[in-house]
């Protein structure tokens, strides 16, 4: 069974650019999760999704960071415009129901 | 909002020795999740606790849940280099079921 996949895993951008990442849950799974994950610290929530609906997205910066679930599978996270601070690792991962979280290799932004 | 700490930070070991790291939720937790996270990947499911005080053991660790359902531990007995990694505990609670992360542990062991 395929898990979760990111894409890309690398994107260097300079500041005040538009970035997206993208995400394909594991099947069947209705949560996927987008994290964010600075060095040496713990994955921050950033949205979560039941299905497509956007269950919580309580600390996603909504002045330059979106998201979407279109059909309930796939996702993406769209920062527009980058700045220097948002360099990181963005992870997603999804689980069925409150169940254990996969998560996929992660997607490391570079904002130069 | 709630909060999950972890201690300690950092702990450096020479192969063979203990390790335990802990966890404390500002709030009473529904469960509570173990994760492990190589140097370089990305967090690995270990385990849930879900019952008051609920103890675990998948070999060398141990996963411990307080009574009061705020604070876990694990214990890694005798520990090995392949256990290199960074621990995290994550607490689930709320009315929205939120999954929150600890800062983790960052274990690593001297051959």
């Amino acid at each position: 069974e395929a898990g979760v996949v990111q894409s890309p895993r690398y994107k260097i951008i300079e500041k005040k650019q538009p970035v997206a990442f993208w995400c394909n849950p594991i099947s069947g799974h209705n949560t996927l999760y987008w994290y964010l994950q600075n060095l040496g610290q713990g994955p921050e929530l950033l949205i979560r999704y039941e299905n497509e609906e956007a269950v919580d997205d309580s600390q996603l910066p909504k002045d330059r960071f979106s998201a979407e679930r279109l059909k309930g599978v796939d996702s993406t996270l769209k920062i527009q415009p980058a700045e220097l601070g948002d360099s990181a690792v963005y992870l997603c991962a999804s689980s069925s129901e409150v169940g254990e979280l996969f998560f996929g290799e992660g997607s490391r932004l570079t904002v130069l | 909002g709630q909060q999950v700490m972890q201690i300690p930070q950092y702990q450096h070991v020479q192969e063979g020795e203990d390790f335990t790291t802990y966890c404390n939720s500002s709030t009473t937790l529904s469960n509570i999740q173990w994760y492990k996270q190589r140097p370089g990947g990305h967090p690995v499911f270990l385990i849930q606790l879900v019952k008051s005080g609920e103890v675990k053991k998948q070999k060398r660790l141990t996963f411990q849940f307080g009574e009061a359902k705020k604070n876990s531990s694990l214990h890694i007995t005798a520990t090995q280099t392949t256990d290199v990694g960074t621990y995290f505990c994550a607490g689930r609670g709320g009315s929205n079921y939120k999954l929150t992360f600890g800062k983790g542990t960052l274990l690593t062991v001297n051959p």
